[in-house]
């Protein structure tokens, strides 16, 4: 049982390269988020879904898409790359208990440059 | 939408003593907190969590505290020990519209000493 799984680790950009970032969890957990760390901001969320097929905006969407064609498996797609793309991105699950609100289980994170 | 202010930013504390974060969150109707702890280069994990229906829950040395009236909640670390010294995070969702989305303060640098 790996948890979530965040593919790769680390990677260098240049500005207006492209790249997916890939996401899975092997939970069978419904909801699944895709945030970004900076220093002094927090975890800001870029992009979740709630389901197979389903995906929606979340805080700083923009420079960004998802998709979600299979459960256990979230992809992170930057069209073309920026600077201000650098950053460590952290992909979560959580469960949908019905009670609407559960604990995430966060992937190891991506360290993304952009230079 | 929520919005989660976290204080201190830092925190020093000796090894042995108290360590207290407080977050302030500004919809009232938010109804889940969850406390993460961040140890450098390493992902953040869940290490406490509470409900709205909650005042305060313990799990050995640390504790969480919920004040729904003045919409706050902070986390107490006692007998702080050298692996204690980590980034912390608050979270807070709403019931409505959050499909389980999580909004997080900006963190807490907590270093303790020997």
């Amino acid at each position: 049982n790996a948890g979530v799984t965040q593919t790769p680790k680390f990677r260098v950009l240049k500005t207006g390269q492209s790249m997916t970032l890939l996401c899975a969890q092997d939970m069978n957990h419904e909801y699944m988020y895709w945030y970004r760390q900076d220093p002094g901001m927090g975890l800001r969320l870029i992009h979740y879904s709630v389901g197979e097929g389903t995906t929606a905006k979340g805080e700083v969407p923009d420079g960004y898409n998802v998709s979600r064609l299979k459960k256990q498996n979230f992809l992170l797609g930057l069209e073309s790359a920026a600077p201000s793309q650098t950053s460590v991105y952290f992909c979560a699950s959580s469960a949908d208990t019905g009670r609407g609100n559960y604990g995430y289980t966060f992937g190891s994170g991506t360290r993304l440059t952009v230079v | 939408g929520e919005n989660v202010e976290q204080h201190p930013s830092t925190l020093s504390v000796q090894e042995g003593d108290s360590a207290v974060i407080k977050c302030t969150y500004s919809d009232s109707a938010s109804n889940y907190f969850p406390w993460y702890k961040q140890e450098l280069g390493k992902r953040p994990q869940l290490i406490i969590d509470i409900r709205s229906n909650v005042g305060e829950k313990k799990d050995q040395r640390i504790a969480v505290t919920l004040n729904k009236t003045a919409k706050h909640f902070s986390l107490h670390i006692t007998e702080t020990q050298p692996e204690d010294s980590a980034v912390y995070f608050c979270a807070a969702s709403l019931p409505t519209d959050s499909w389980g989305k999580l909004q997080f303060g900006a963190g807490t640098q907590v270093v303790v000493t020997p």
